[in-house]
């Protein structure tokens, strides 16, 4: 059971490429999201999805695509990378996304850098 | 909107001395509240949580008690270790729309 893995672990992209953070789970949980993570921010949003083929917009999706056509998955890209996407992405899942107990798991994280 | 304020860091403490991390929100309806915690080069993960007012959460010597009254949910534990020197993050869950809103994160260095 590995849980929540993402990859990569670091990314480094020029302005203006185009990528795609991986995320996958093995717990057969609903809910899957994206969040970034900013110095003194906390955690923002980015998408979300609470079941295959159903997703849906965070606080900050500009910029971001996912999709979700299996329960294991949900990858999300970036289709034109700027500095300020420069964050630690971290993908999070849990059971159900109608529940207020539940707990989320979370992956590693991944590092990104645009130059 | 909801919102949730937790106390800046970074907070340095001794080993075994006494610690406090205040988190208070802003909310409608019945959130639940939780507290999650990063270790260096890892990814969050769950420390405790209180789905109701006066519920107290309680993990590895930490606790933290659901205060409706005062919209707080302060983050304690009696004597820290080295080992917990990480990132703590307080956060509600919106009964309304069952989002996650977090708090900007605690930095606690604990020195031997």
């Amino acid at each position: 059971n590995a849980g929540v893995t993402q990859t990569p672990k670091f990314q480094v992209l020029k302005t203006g490429q185009s990528m795609t953070l991986q995320c996958a789970q093995d717990m057969n949980h609903e809910y899957m999201s994206w969040y970034r993570q900013d110095p003194g921010m906390g955690l923002r949003l980015i998408h979300y999805s609470v079941g295959a083929g159903i997703t849906d917009q965070g606080e900050v999706p500009n910029g971001y695509n996912v999709s979700r056509s299996t329960t294991e998955d949900f990858p999300l890209r970036l289709l034109s990378a700027a500095p300020s996407q420069t964050s630690v992405y971290f993908c999070a899942s849990s059971q159900t996304g109608t529940e207020v107990y539940n707990e989320q798991f979370f992956g590693p994280g991944t590092r990104l850098t645009v130059l | 909107g909801d919102s949730v304020t937790q106390m800046e860091g970074p907070v340095t403490l001794s080993e075994e001395a006494f610690l406090t991390i205040n988190c208070t929100y802003t909310a409608t309806g019945y959130p639940s509240l939780f507290w999650y915690v990063q270790y260096p080069g890892e990814g969050l993960q769950l420390l405790l949580k209180a789905t109701k007012a006066d519920d107290k959460g309680s993990n590895k010597g930490f606790e933290a008690t659901y205060r409706k009254e005062t919209t707080s949910f302060h983050l304690e534990k009696g004597s820290v270790q080295v080992s917990d020197s990480a990132v703590y993050f307080c956060a509600l869950m919106s009964d309304s729309n069952y989002q996650l809103i977090w708090g900007a994160g605690t930095k606690l260095i604990i020195k031997p």
